[in-house]
């Protein structure tokens, strides 16, 4: 089974703290995402990663930033946080796929960000 | 914003009933996928349509896609208490290969 690992479960922080959330998954797949979920608005991508390296900005970036030094390690960084970034961060991966078709994305468990 | 709309946002239903979600979105799609998310933990996938495809089947979930209305459905036939979660439709963009862009999900409660 394709297993994605959000490093820490529950974590609360301090406004202006740099906070970082550790993905990784153990399926060799190309693509890495993260996304944030907030009741009403439902899940918005932050940033993704086509293959390591690369990243390219979704819909939120504001705030963010992503680092992919390995294939299996996709890291999500509040460079200073803010109350308005607590939420859930739900990382996620797939594998490569051609521009006509699409692929299942399997989801880690999420990681509860609570900045105060 | 690339996000379509999910209705109903709840939804609540008796044990056997079926249950029917429904999923518009706005752009050009190569595939529409359907996930379920139990209380406080990730998403599962449950079933991906084509754009090629009208409809599709897997067990007791079947999926309806309209590219013309930019639309689709996901009916739950003979639902359980088992099945109270929420629903997600989440859709891949033409051109931009694995990238999903989800809508706000609809939160089902089936009552035994």
């Amino acid at each position: 089974d394709v297993k994605v690992t959000q490093s820490s479960r529950y974590l609360v922080k301090r406004t202006g703290e740099k906070v970082f959330l550790e993905c990784v998954q153990d399926m060799d797949h190309e693509n890495m995402f993260w996304y944030r979920q907030d009741p009403g608005l439902g899940l918005r991508l932050i940033y993704f990663s086509y293959d390591v390296k690369m990243k390219e900005k979704g819909d939120i970036p504001e705030g963010y930033s992503v680092s992919r030094e390995k294939k299996e390690r996709f890291s999500l960084i509040l460079e200073s946080a803010s109350t308005n970034q607590t939420s859930m961060y739900l990382c996620a991966s797939s594998p490569q796929t051609g521009l006509s078709s699409g692929n299942t994305i399997y989801f880690g468990e999420g990681s509860w960000l609570t900045v105060v | 914003s690339q996000q379509g709309e999910e209705d109903p946002q709840a939804l609540s239903i008796q044990e056997g009933e079926n249950a029917t979600m429904n999923c518009s979105y706005k752009t050009s799609i190569n595939n529409l996928q359907w996930y379920r998310q139990n209380s406080g933990r990730g998403l599962v996938h449950l079933i991906l349509i084509r754009s090629n495809e009208r409809e599709k089947h897997s067990g007791r979930l079947r999926v309806t896609l309209d590219t013309s209305k930019k639309s689709s459905s996901l009916l739950i036939t003979a639902s359980r208490a088992a099945d109270t979660a929420s629903y997600f439709c989440a859709w891949g963009i033409y051109n931009q290969g694995g990238k999903l862009i989800f809508g706000q999900g609809t939160e089902l409660s089936v009552k035994p």
